[in-house]
């Protein structure tokens, strides 16, 4: 496909963990990006992997890469009620240039 | 260090009407990007700047967006006249450059066109 596809909604109870899923486009773009959207704040950059890597932890959060299905997972573990935010996945591919393209962001809801 | 920030962050206008926002990026970076979002689908791109030239305006939908970065510091985004689907939120990032050139964000513009 040309787009980057996520799911819209996911809704988790606190202390679960949460997998956000996003299909990305093309092959050849060097890094794979999530971004978080907080409530009336900008996008704030959360992690990214490099294409060569299959997984990357920092702390609560674990990025999957499966380069052959073009499939991006992020997986936050222990989720809190401060993690309810929408989360985009972006690529950059190299035709592009600079320039990213997001997927439509997965509102994350974190149930009490 | 301050962040990207956007002016105004609301603004509501009638369709016909002009409205222009500005972005001022972090201090030092030559790299400025516009973006937007509609309606909750995807942020789309709509055109990158280093220092007051245009690198890429691609993404620009129609000649009623005019962006500019004169002096290569801040950089407006007007819109004239305005459109019922342009509404969304503008968001702006800007960036030093590199390998990785991380994009930083502002908060992002919720236009609404009535």
């Amino acid at each position: 496909g040309e787009d980057v596809e996520q799911s819209l909604f996911l809704s988790v109870r606190e202390g679960d963990s949460s997998v956000i899923n996003c299909t990305y486009t093309d092959s050849s773009s060097t890094y794979l990006y999530w971004y978080k959207q907080e409530p009336g704040a900008g996008l704030q950059l959360l992690t990214y992997i490099f294409s060569n890597m299959d997984m990357k932890q920092d702390q609560r959060l674990t990025v999957l890469l499966n380069k052959k299905d073009k499939h991006l997972s992020l997986r936050i573990a222990d989720t809190q009620t401060g993690d309810s935010a929408i989360y985009f996945c972006a690529e950059r591919p190299p035709r592009l240039g600079q320039n990213f393209v997001f997927g439509p962001g997965t509102r994350l809801s974190v149930l009490p | 260090e301050a962040g990207v920030t956007q002016f105004p962050s609301h603004s509501v206008i009638e369709k016909g009407q002009t409205v222009t926002l500005r972005c001022d990026p972090i201090s030092g970076h030559d790299n400025l990007y516009w973006y937007r979002r509609v309606m909750g689908k995807e942020i789309k791109f709509l055109l990158h700047f280093v220092k007051e030239s245009k690198q890429d305006e691609s993404g620009m939908p129609n000649n009623r967006f005019l962006a500019e970065r004169t002096g290569g510091t801040y950089s407006t985004l007007k819109v004239q006249p305005a459109e019922l689907e342009d509404s969304g939120v503008y968001f702006c990032a800007s960036s030093q450059g590199g390998r990785n050139n991380e994009q930083f964000f502002g908060p992002g513009t919720r236009l609404t066109v009535l």
